[in-house]
């Protein structure tokens, strides 16, 4: 019963450096997405996708990138990471995207950059 | 976009049940009101749900006011692992496409005592 699994768990960067946050679930959810959480600002949606093959940008797109080639997997890519980008970011996923489907999050990627 | 007040910290004691309210008078007709929890850094826990009617879980009870401005999570026996941040939220329409952004605000901190 694993859920929505995320790698790594903690990350250390240098500016100017790229990576790859990983997520996947294995519950058949269509709906997928990536949300950073800041002390006192809440979490904020990056990027989501409806599908395989979909995505789209949250509020706080800007020096991320995503792709969906599998129902499974949701990768979250830094090309050129920045300061502004320590958080700690959670991926969540649900059967639909609309109201009345409850996420389930995984258990986050804490990112250091300096 | 409907917004949530909670008090920022409740007490209660261990076996006893945990009522923590939560106000969002400008909610709209078709938007579902969500409850999740975080212990520590740990990726939000989703809870309960509903849209209008009261609903009933295996981990808690949420009650929705008739005009839906304000609702009640129900810990019916509070344990010490129930010690975490409570978020009540409206799932809300974000402005690129169809995606409904939870905008969790600060949540009100539940501490069970002994």
């Amino acid at each position: 019963n694993a859920g929505v699994t995320q790698t790594p768990k903690f990350q250390v960067l240098k500016t100017g450096q790229s990576m790859t946050l990983q997520c996947a679930q294995d519950m058949n959810h269509e709906y997928m997405s990536w949300y950073r959480q800041d002390p006192g600002m809440g979490l904020r949606l990056i990027h989501y996708s409806v599908g395989a093959g979909i995505t789209d940008q949250g509020e706080v797109p800007n020096g991320y990138n995503v792709s969906r080639s599998t129902t499974e997997d949701f990768p979250l890519r830094l090309l050129s990471a920045a300061p502004s980008q320590t958080s700690v970011y959670f991926c969540a996923s649900s059967y639909g995207g609309a109201d009345g489907s409850p996420l389930h999050f995984g258990n986050g990627t804490r990112l250091t950059v300096t | 976009d409907a917004k949530t007040t909670q008090p920022p910290s409740m007490d209660c004691a261990e076996g006893r049940a945990a009522n923590l309210p939560c106000n969002h008078s400008t909610i709209s007709g078709n938007e579902y009101v969500y409850w999740y929890r975080q212990i520590h850094s740990q990726g939000p826990q989703y809870i309960i749900h509903g849209l209008k009617n009261n609903e009933t879980n295996e981990m808690a009870s949420l009650i929705i006011t008739e005009d839906r401005k304000s609702s009640t999570l129900i810990l019916p026996h509070a344990t010490l692992r129930d010690t975490a941040v409570y978020y009540c939220i409206v799932r809300v329409r974000i402005s690129s496409g169809s995606a409904r952004q939870l905008t969790f605000g600060s949540g009100t901190q539940l501490t069970v005592l002994p």
